[in-house]
This record gives structure tokens, sequence and C-alpha cells, in this order.
């Protein structure tokens, strides 16, 4: 099942311009992470944020989280054309199964120079 | 350092043909191991993991099994496969923790399309 939701499904920004992308999710969770895929790639991980914590910041990337509203944001600053990918948020569970690590459908973001 | 290994990266099969996706990581012992599944604009699906030789989990009932044989090798079958089974399979590992897994590492991919 769907965990994670990222939204928008895809944004379109110009080079210099924040990109903000929003993940929500269903169940408690002890750590929510954020990957990266360039087309017809792996994945690459960006960023993880435990249930414990707030915000995050890593580079340009700055990562939030709002357990009581089961949601996260990736915003990337100042974005650059080699940004251009789809982004996903990544979930486990806090009841059980706690190996597995679920993710979203993620967000294209496209960086035009 | 641990790398990670996925192989083929290209495969065109007919439907009921069989088929093997192998995965192998370097450089760590023990690791959890993970197949996704990606279809064409969408997100990804888990489909097994692993966290010991001979321990498989499946998340979806369907047309695919998984081994591991060895502590760092994880490998995804089928023995005949369905036009459904097209799409974009990543192998992926974390170190094994007690507890929520931290970090994926994922291969570079294998591009299945069955006609």
């Amino acid at each position: 099942s769907q965990q994670g939701e990222e939204d928008p499904q895809a944004l379109s920004i110009q080079e210099g311009e924040n990109a903000t992308m929003n993940c929500s999710y269903k169940t408690s969770i002890n750590n929510l992470q954020w990957y990266r895929q360039n087309s017809g790639r792996g994945l690459v991980h960006l960023i993880l944020i435990r249930s414990n914590e707030r915000e995050k910041h890593s580079g340009r990337l700055r990562v939030t989280l709002d357990t009581s509203k089961k949601s996260s944001s990736l915003l990337i600053t100042a974005s650059r054309a080699a940004d251009t990918a789809s982004y996903f948020c990544a979930t486990d569970s806090q009841w059980g199964g706690s190996e597995k690590l679920v993710f979203g459908k993620g967000t294209k973001l496209t960086v035009n120079p | 350092s641990q790398t990670i290994h996925q192989w083929p990266a290209t495969l065109v099969q007919p439907v009921g043909s069989p088929l093997s996706l192998e995965c192998t990581v370097e450089g760590t012992s023990n690791p959890n191991l993970y197949w996704y599944r990606q279809a064409a604009g969408r997100g990804l699906q888990l489909l097994f993991y692993s966290v010991g030789i001979g321990q498989i989990s499946s998340e979806v009932p369907q047309n695919l099994s998984a081994s591991r044989p060895q502590d760092r090798q994880f490998i995804l079958s089928s023995k005949k496969l369905l036009l459904s089974d097209s799409g974009f399979y990543l192998c992926a590992w974390s170190f094994h923790l007690s507890g929520s897994p931290g970090e994926l590492f994922f291969g570079e991919g294998s591009r299945l399309t069955v006609l």
C-alpha cells in the first residue's frame, strides 16, 4: 500500500527559484526520507528526518516534518538545471514491519535554464 | 566502501518466458536487501525484502519470487512472465539495524519489457 503521497506531481520552475515539494503519509512513523531519481537511474538518498525532529538542512536542501499533520516538505533553494529529477519521500512504519520503506509516487521537478 | 551491482540493465522477454534478475552487494555483510518495481511514471512498489539468508518477505502476491542464496546476493525470478511484469526493477540494500530502516542504497535498475 502507498504510504507517502507527494504533491505536486509535477513542478516546473526557472533556474534560481526555490522548489517546494510536499509529502503526506498515513500512519505513525519512526523516520521519513527523501530520495532523488534521475531519469532511468536508481534512487539516491538525500536526507533522513526522524520523527522527533522538526527541521533538517543539508546544503541547499531543507526538510520539515510535522507529525501532527503527517506531512513533510522538501525545499530546494536556488535551484539549478542539474536539480531536474523526480523526488520521492519514503516512510517506515512505527508498527511492525520496520524493515520496510514505502515510497510515494514522486514529484517530477523540471528546472529550466 | 560498499557497492551494489544489478544486472542485466535491459531485458526484452516474450510472454511466458522465465526471468532472472540478479543483485549483489559488496563491502558489507548481513545487509537488508530489497526488490522494488517502478511502472512507467509511477512510484516504487516494494516487492520483496530480506533481512537474512533464506528469509524473504513478500509484499505483493504476484507472478514473481525472490531468493537469497548467499548473504549478499538477491535474485528476482519468474517462471512465466506476464505483460504486466514489464517495468523498471530496482534492487537496494541497507545496513541491518534494529528498528527503523535507515538509508537505502539503490542499484542502477533493470528495465524489463515483456512482449
